[in-house]
């Protein structure tokens, strides 16, 4: 089965960190670009970052550059996140997406609470 | 960053009628780089259109996108039960990629 699930979340307090993972399976993993994106409670969705099949391509939402780090594991078809200096804003769940622009198939999310 | 505003908020329709749906955005959308999601509630949003008109894999024909530009419309023909939920438009022709704030569409 074609699929994508998070895990890693849970509660942290503020100038925390935690680190997501996103397991692959079902397709050919290192042939696809991947994103994270966020969605507070009751709020809309914001993407949070993309990094090519290679890794040779990152970008960052201007809201977690510079504390939040993506990066990939072909080799074990899992996508991460690393999360530093956490705030009460990063509060929500985190999809990790598949594709170039539009995505294609999504996970099915893990909860991020920051709170003291 | 290119602001997409969907309307209405939110859209109360009956099973069988037809709901149309806006998604306007602040600058051009370049290449007709805009896709739509449908999300129903404790789930992952899901892939309906991409480049404003073209149906994702598995998507129900009445399911249709338009426009270009600044203006586009996700249209669908006849609400079916499982249609209820909320849409989200996506703009990704230009970084960061952006999406709009959603419409509710909920059963009347």
């Amino acid at each position: 089965e074609v699929q994508l699930v998070e895990s890693g979340g849970g509660l942290v307090q503020p100038g925390g960190s935690l680190r997501l993972s996103c397991a692959a399976s079902g397709f050919t993993f290192s042939s696809y670009s991947m994103n994270w994106v966020r969605q507070a409670p009751g709020k809309g969705l914001e993407w949070v970052s993309y990094i090519s099949s290679s890794s040779s391509t990152i970008y960052y939402a201007d809201s977690v550059k510079g504390r939040f780090t993506i990066s990939r594991d072909n080799a074990k078809n899992s996508l991460y996140l690393q999360m530093n200096s956490l705030r009460a804003e990063d509060t929500a769940v985190y999809y990790c997406a598949r594709g170039l622009g539009n995505f294609d198939l999504w996970g099915r999310g893990t909860l991020v609470t920051v709170s003291s | 960053e290119i602001v997409l505003t969907q309307s209405p908020g939110t859209l109360s329709l009956s099973p069988g009628e037809r709901a149309t749906l806006s998604c306007r955005a602040s600058q051009s959308v370049s290449s007709s780089y805009l896709a739509w999601y449908q999300q129903k509630p404790g789930q992952a949003p899901r892939l309906l259109i991409y480049g404003a008109s073209s149906r994702a894999t598995g998507i129900p024909d009445r399911f249709s996108g338009s426009g270009s530009g600044t203006d586009f419309t996700l249209t669908i023909s006849r609400l079916e039960p499982e249609d209820f939920a909320v849409y989200y438009c996506q703009q990704y022709g230009s970084s960061p990629e952006t999406f709009g704030q959603g419409t509710k569409v909920e059963i009347k």
